[in-house]
């Protein structure tokens, strides 16, 4: 039972425009939410992250907004630049549940010159 | 500060076969967790270690088991290796205890490729 989905395996932008990566999730306990990038051969590193008690967190060119009723939260980046073609995971968890994050499959965001 | 270090990066065996990985956390995180990737599944949990306990368990067979040492350092076993178990391996470390999420969150390490012929 996939709690955490990201249902776009794959995303292709032109540089400078916006990048919208989206992510559902169906547990509702979770109360926090990250997102990492990953390039290959490397771990995944931490980007942005957002409490259910807000329902939008920035940094930079990175935004991430949270809807709690729709259980849906989504990364933007903008404006997208080549650097930032990797895979991209959404995550959550639940506090008090110790450090488990639970992944969704991931997207891979290309940017294009 | 050094990162999360895993060893080897790269582990080819053959099926029955047993395998234990390494992780290194960085210096001062007493929390360390594993996760499975795999095509098409994404980054699945192992299991959690702080301070040489078991805190956290996920949906694996009882082939795979870890344990963490006095320095934090930890392992992760797998007996009776089978095709399934291909993937990479990813520890991770985090240095707070993990009631409250907060912006301290965990570091990965660059991970093991295991193959399994």
């Amino acid at each position: 039972d996939q709690q955490v989905k990201q249902n776009s395996p794959s995303l292709s932008v032109q540089e400078g425009r916006i990048s919208i990566l989206n992510c559902d999730y169906t547990n509702s306990m979770f109360d926090y939410f990250l997102w990492y990038k990953k390039y290959p051969a490397e771990g995944p590193t931490f980007l942005i992250s957002i409490s259910s008690i807000k329902d939008k967190n920035e940094d930079g060119r990175f935004t991430v907004f949270l809807n709690k009723s729709a259980k849906h939260l989504s990364l933007h980046i903008v404006p997208s630049q080549p650097g930032d073609s990797a895979v991209y995971f959404c995550a959550a968890a639940v506090t008090g549940g110790g450090n488990k994050l639970t992944f969704g499959t991931g997207t891979q965001l290309k940017v294009e010159l | 500060k050094a990162g999360v270090t895993q060893t080897p990066r790269y582990l080819i065996k053959t099926r029955g076969q047993q395998v234990t990985l390494s992780c290194s956390p960085i210096s001062g995180h007493r929390s360390v967790s594993w996760y499975q990737q795999t095509p098409g599944q994404g980054l699945q949990f192992l299991f959690e270690y702080f301070s040489e306990t078991q805190r956290n368990k996920g949906n694996f067979p009882g082939r795979f088991s870890g344990r963490q040492f006095s320095n934090s350092r930890s392992e992760m076993n797998v007996s009776t290796l089978e095709l399934g178990d291909s993937a990479l391996y990813l520890c991770a470390s985090r240095g707070a205890s993990g009631g409250m999420p907060s912006s301290d969150t965990q570091y990965f390490g660059p991970g093991t490729r295991l193959t399994v012929l």
